[in-house]
């Protein structure tokens, strides 16, 4: 199956601090990607989608001068999630849509601010 | 109303029982269904994907009703290995700055565990 490949796979980080999370299509082309947010116990919720060569669309609720995102590629995005606090530690998964092939997600990133 | 809604379970069966989770979506426009599994602190992995027609796939069947809005997987035979959360996945077209792509949305998820 198509290789969606996330990185770094955790990151502690302090607040205050900015983290970038890398996603990459491996195997064929992405013209968008997803940025998924899950706490625990609850399902993936989206937060923005990633269109190569223009702006990120945001879910609402999501502040999108806190959580950067920039899709320079067919085959790379970057989440940066901006001035870290405890409270957005989570687990944040990215995912690009492979046409007739569905949905692959990369292996997630667990972000932990302290 | 949510989006998509599953039963959250959990369900608890012995191994080589029959389980059946339901799903049910919203949005009439909703063009592709899916089932992924997400094991603990894991990211989610395609089950498989749902037709209209039905499909099947060794021990797992999916079945897609479009006038009900309706989307069910049945394990039979479980296995220990097919603990995990269930997650019911509907796709649909979104556009964004003249950009059409398919936006993908979750159930909750169904818990399952099977015991010795």
């Amino acid at each position: 199956g198509a290789v969606v490949s996330q990185h770094p796979s955790w990151v502690i980080c302090k607040s205050g601090t900015s983290v970038k999370i890398e996603c990459r299509s491996l195997d064929f082309q992405a013209t968008t990607m997803f940025w998924y947010r899950q706490f625990p116990k609850q399902s993936l919720m989206l937060m923005a989608t990633s269109n190569e060569g223009s702006k990120a669309t945001y879910e609402q609720g999501v502040e999108k001068d806190k959580f950067l995102i920039n899709h320079a590629s067919l085959t790379l995005s970057t989440l940066t999630v901006t001035s870290a606090h405890p409270e957005d530690s989570s687990f944040y998964i990215c995912s690009a849509y492979a046409p007739g092939r569905g949905a692959f997600f990369g292996q997630g990133t667990r972000l932990t601010v302290v | 109303r949510k989006e998509v809604e599953q039963d959250p379970g959990p369900f608890n069966v012995p191994e080589g029982a029959t389980v059946a989770f339901n799903c049910t979506y919203s949005n009439s426009a909703s063009q592709s269904f899916f089932w992924y599994r997400q094991d603990c602190r894991k990211e989610p992995k395609l089950l498989m994907s749902v037709y209209s027609s039905g499909n099947e796939d060794g021990r797992f069947t999916a079945q897609l009703n479009r006038a009900s809005q309706y989307i069910s997987l049945l394990i039979r035979d479980s296995k220990l290995s097919d603990s995990a959360t269930y997650l019911c996945v509907v796709n649909r077209s979104a556009n964004a700055g003249g950009t059409s792509y398919g936006k993908l949305t979750f159930g909750q998820g169904t818990i399952l565990t099977v015991h010795p």
